[in-house]
């Protein structure tokens, strides 16, 4: 069965850092590009990072940009975000998602609760 | 970047009811739209690919139209796990990948 596990969240004061990971099972992740999307409370989806398969190409959103920074680890299945100087409007669950080809999302975890406050 | 508006926010509609969710696009898609459905507290999960192809195990109660910058999510005979909120996304132009802000089905 395919799975993909987020941790590494939680509270954390703004100018903070913390660093998500994400446990991928059940597929070949070696061969999939992956992302993460935010959801504030209560508001929509917002997509922040892409990482190719190879980690050749890698985006970020302009909200994130110079902050959040992606990477993967192919040998034990696992993506990562770190995100530093982190700020009150960075509070929101944060989902790794699988992606096919470059277009939609076919895999999400069940997401991990940044919550930015002093 | 592509902006998405849906609409409405919220449909408030009886079990067995159909409805139609809009998704406008403020540039042509082609048909490079994906649609998802967010239980409360759940992960979205993807429905609808390519704007008309329904995911794996997907029910054929949904169905996907349209092309260009204007497109419509159908749920037939709306069943109680269809209460949820649903959001449209773009992979036509990248990135960003933009979503929707949603539409919520909520029973009447």
């Amino acid at each position: 069965e395919m799975q993909l596990v987020e941790s590494g969240g939680g509270l954390v004061q703004p100018g903070g850092s913390l660093r998500l990971s994400c446990a991928a099972s059940g597929f070949t992740f070696s061969t999939y590009s992956m992302n993460w999307v935010r959801q504030t409370p209560g508001k929509g989806l917002e997509w922040l990072s892409y990482i190719s398969s190879s980690s050749l190409a890698i985006y970020y959103a302009d909200s994130v940009k110079g902050r959040f920074t992606i990477s993967r680890d192919n040998a034990r299945n696992s993506l990562y975000l770190q995100m530093n100087n982190l700020r009150d409007e960075d509070t929101a669950v944060y989902y790794c998602a699988r992606q096919r080809g470059n277009q939609d999302f076919d895999w999400w975890g069940q997401g991990t609760l940044v919550t930015v406050s002093s | 970047e592509i902006v998405m508006t849906q609409s409405p926010a919220i449909l408030s509609v009886s079990p067995g009811d159909t409805v139609t969710l809009s998704c406008r696009a403020s540039q042509s898609l082609s048909i490079n739209l994906a649609w998802y459905q967010q239980r409360p507290g759940q992960a979205p999960r993807l429905l609808i690919y390519g704007a008309f192809t329904r995911a794996t195990g997907i029910s054929a109660r949904f169905s996907g139209s349209g092309s260009g910058t204007e497109f419509t999510l159908t749920i037939s005979s709306l069943q109680s796990e269809d209460f949820a909120v649903y959001y449209c996304q773009q992979y036509n132009k990248w990135p960003p990948w933009t979503f929707g802000q949603g539409t919520k089905v909520e029973i009447k």
